[in-house]
C-alpha cells in the first residue's frame, strides 16, 4: 500500500526566509501528486497539482517539484511571509482515484 | 471555481445519535469522498463514491453508511454516533479524469457526548 511521508512535522522560520517542504512516496506508479494548504479548523485547500509526465509546478512564491522514481516531491516557498502560516499536506494519487495523503508540516512564519 | 459545501461546520451530538452529514459540490464531479481527520493519524478515507447510488468503503468504513442519491449529493451517516467518532469530517470531490485538482470542503467538526 502507498505510504506518504513528510518531513518535518513542524517548521518555524523567520519572515523572508526562502523555505522547502518535503514528501516522499513509496510507491513510484503515480497518476499524479498534490500540495494542500490547511488552515487550523478548515478544508484542504488545493496548492498546486504535477501530473506524473511533469517535474516542476510554479505558481507566484510557490514550486513544487516532482521526482517519480525517487519517490520524492518538494514544495519550495520564498520569501515567506507571517500570512503563510499553515499546515502544508501532499497527497499522490494512484490510479482508480485512490489518494494517499501524509500527515503534514506544520509551518509557523515569525514577523 | 468548485465549490464544496458542508452542511454544518460543527455539530454536537449524543451517543447513540443518529447523525446526517451532508455535503454537496456545484461542478458535476463524478467522484466524491468521505474523510475523518485525527490528529497525528492525517486523514483517513471513510467512502468514497464515483457515481450516483455508487459507493464502495474505504479504511476505516464500520459504523458509517453512504447516500448518494443524486450527482452532486453526497451524504455520510452515522447509524449511532459513538464517542470515537467525534472527529474532523471533510467531503471532497474530484472530476472522472481524475486529472483536475481535489477539492475539498470546509469541514464539519463532530463532537460526540
Amino acid at each position: 500500500k502507498q505510504e506518504v511521508t513528510q518531513i518535518p512535522a513542524a517548521l518555524s522560520v523567520p519572515e523572508g526566509e526562502n523555505l522547502v517542504l518535503n514528501c516522499s512516496f513509496t510507491d513510484s506508479a503515480i497518476y499524479n501528486l498534490q500540495w494542500f494548504r490547511q488552515d487550523p479548523g478548515k478544508g484542504l485547500t488545493s496548492l498546486l497539482l504535477i501530473q506524473s509526465s511533469q517535474r516542476e509546478q510554479t505558481s507566484g512564491r510557490l514550486n513544487a517539484s516532482l521526482d517519480k522514481s525517487s519517490g520524492r516531491s518538494t514544495l519550495y516557498i520564498a520569501a515567506s511571509q507571517p500570512g503563510d502560516s499553515a499546515t502544508y499536506l501532499c497527497a499522490v494519487m494512484n490510479t482508480g482515484n485512490q489518494f494517499y495523503f501524509g500527515t503534514g508540516t506544520s509551518l509557523t512564519v515569525i514577523p | 471555481d468548485v465549490k464544496v459545501t458542508q452542511s454544518s461546520r460543527y455539530l454536537v451530538k449524543r451517543t447513540g445519535e443518529k447523525v446526517f452529514l451532508e455535503c454537496v459540490q456545484d461542478m458535476d464531479h463524478e467522484n466524491m469522498f468521505w474523510y475523518r481527520q485525527d490528529p497525528g493519524l492525517g486523514l483517513r478515507l471513510i467512502y468514497f463514491s464515483y457515481d450516483v447510488k455508487m459507493k464502495e468503503k474505504g479504511d476505516i468504513p464500520e459504523g458509517y453508511s453512504v447516500s448518494r442519491e443524486k450527482k452532486e449529493r453526497f451524504s455520510l451517516i452515522l447509524e449511532s454516533a459513538s464517542t470515537n467518532q467525534t472527529s474532523m469530517y471533510l467531503c471532497a470531490s474530484i472530476s472522472g479524469t481524475g486529472a483536475e485538482k481535489l477539492f475539498f470542503g470546509s469541514g464539519t467538526q463532530l463532537s460526540v457526548l
